[in-house]
């Protein structure tokens, strides 16, 4: 069954640090893997997707990278904004739906 | 493109009411997905639409549960004899699978419905 991780739990930083996010997942036979953004009482927004073939994608000030083999994928946020403040979701797609991990929830400071 | 649509956005209701929610989706998305989220957990799979054909339901959708989608537009999902633990959000997605599977199709999510069963 797979089981997807994410770390830290939550994270509280000042406005302007770049960071990491981290997701890992236990069953390597994924089709691809998803990072989401979800609001306070809101649905969640698409950030990015990295097929399984690939080994990051990049928009704006993120970057996130999928290492298939073991399991894992970092999110990277580069000169944090206030505004960056949300919960982070990631979720690996098996046979036709999507397995989310528990999410980090990050606090950017002035 | 207006993104999915839920309605309500909120409900309250007392402990055996029946209540339905409903999901439009993003017009040409032939996918529907709902899930399940409880406060600090990730969502979790329900059931899944590819035009009016319900194709997979997850353990979790007991029989008090109910999903159609009967013209491939929008869909409804129904929750029986409401027990406290269905208070949850329920959020609704949707995709374009273009005949290789929705592998490499973003989902797009709603704003949820939250249930509060008193």
């Amino acid at each position: 069954k797979q089981e997807v991780t994410q770390i830290p739990a939550a994270l509280s930083v000042p406005e302007g640090e770049n960071l990491v996010l981290n997701c890992s997942f236990t069953d390597s036979a994924i089709y691809n893997l998803q990072w989401f953004r979800q609001d306070p009482g809101k649905g969640l927004t698409s950030l990015l997707l990295i097929q399984s073939s690939q080994r990051e994608q990049t928009s704006g000030r993120l970057n996130a990278s999928l290492d298939k083999s073991s399991g894992r994928s970092t999110l990277y946020i580069a000169a944090s904004q206030p505004g960056d403040s949300a919960t982070y979701l990631c979720a690996v797609t098996q046979g036709d739906k999507l397995i989310f991990g528990t999410g980090t929830r990050l606090q950017v400071f002035p | 493109d207006t993104g999915v649509s839920q309605d309500p956005r909120h409900k309250i209701t007392k402990r055996g009411q029946n209540v339905t929610f409903r999901c439009d989706p993003i017009s040409e998305h032939n996918r529907l997905y709902w899930y399940r989220q409880t406060l600090g957990q990730g969502p979790e799979f329900l059931t899944y639409f590819q035009n009016e054909a319900q194709l997979e339901k997850s353990r979790l959708l007991s029989d008090r549960f109910s999903a159609e989608r009967p013209k491939g537009s929008f869909s409804t999902l129904e929750i029986q004899r409401t027990e406290q633990g269905d208070s949850a959000m329920y959020l609704c997605a949707s995709s374009l699978d273009r005949g290789s599977g929705s592998y490499n199709s973003p989902l797009h999510f709603g704003n949820g419905t939250r249930l509060t069963v008193t």
